[in-house]
């Protein structure tokens, strides 16, 4: 059983599109992420989604926006899609709202061309 | 930055070696953990240290906390091919910050 699950696995599209990330988590947990990992391998939090709240890293551009339909969902839209938006993305969740071991999902490889 | 930072960046070794990564990091912390990701895949936690405990042991993993020096140590005994991985350390205050990672290489 897939604890957190993530569609597509890979994303070509080219600039300007607007494309969505879907995750899904059957933990139970009460609090999901979203991350970037960038080429370096560099992991930096994007969001956090806790009943409702809402915490957005300040660096994170407006054009990315999660949607969470229920608790154990929590997409990610990207609108007006850069080439610097080319790198894998990774949801997470958690037991409780941060300080407790994450699930990470297996990524999303994403390519703006 | 709360984050950490990895050290070394890449190290090679022989299978049946011990192999020490540490890491650092600038401020505060409620506690310390590390995961290792495969390549490709997304990361798995191994370990968590909190703020209060100096030393703790999982299975070939050693993890050290010494919060005078901001810095961690992850020590997995007797490698394997299969422990080649990235491995990383993040720091919780407010939120999860993690570093960049080391990359580990177990030859056989």
């Amino acid at each position: 059983d897939t604890a957190v699950s993530q569609t597509p696995k890979y994303l070509v599209t080219q600039m300007g599109n607007d494309k969505s990330i879907k995750c899904e988590q059957n933990l139970g947990h009460d609090t999901m992420y979203w991350y970037k990992q960038d080429s370096k391998k560099f992991l930096k939090i994007m969001f956090s989604y806790n009943n409702k709240e809402l915490i957005i890293n300040e660096t994170v551009p407006n054009r990315f926006s999660p949607k969470s339909p229920d608790k154990a969902h929590l997409n990610l839209h990207i609108n007006s899609l850069e080439l610097g938006d080319s790198a894998v993305y990774f949801c997470a969740s958690s037991q409780v709202s941060q300080g407790t071991e994450q699930y990470f999902g297996p990524g999303t490889r994403l390519t703006v061309t | 930055s709360q984050q950490g930072e990895e050290d070394p960046q890449a190290l090679s070794i022989q299978e049946g070696e011990n192999a020490t990564m540490n890491c650092s990091y600038k401020t505060s912390i409620n506690n310390l953990q590390w995961y290792r990701q495969n390549s490709g895949r997304g990361l798995v936690h191994l370990i968590l240290i909190r703020s209060n405990e100096r030393e703790k042991h999982s299975g070939r993993l050693r993890v050290t906390l010494d919060t005078s020096k901001k810095s961690s140590s992850l020590l997995i005994t007797a490698s394997r091919a299969a422990d080649t991985a990235s491995y990383f350390c993040a720091t919780v205050l407010n939120d999860m910050r993690f570093g960049a990672g080391t990359r580990l290489t177990v030859k056989p």
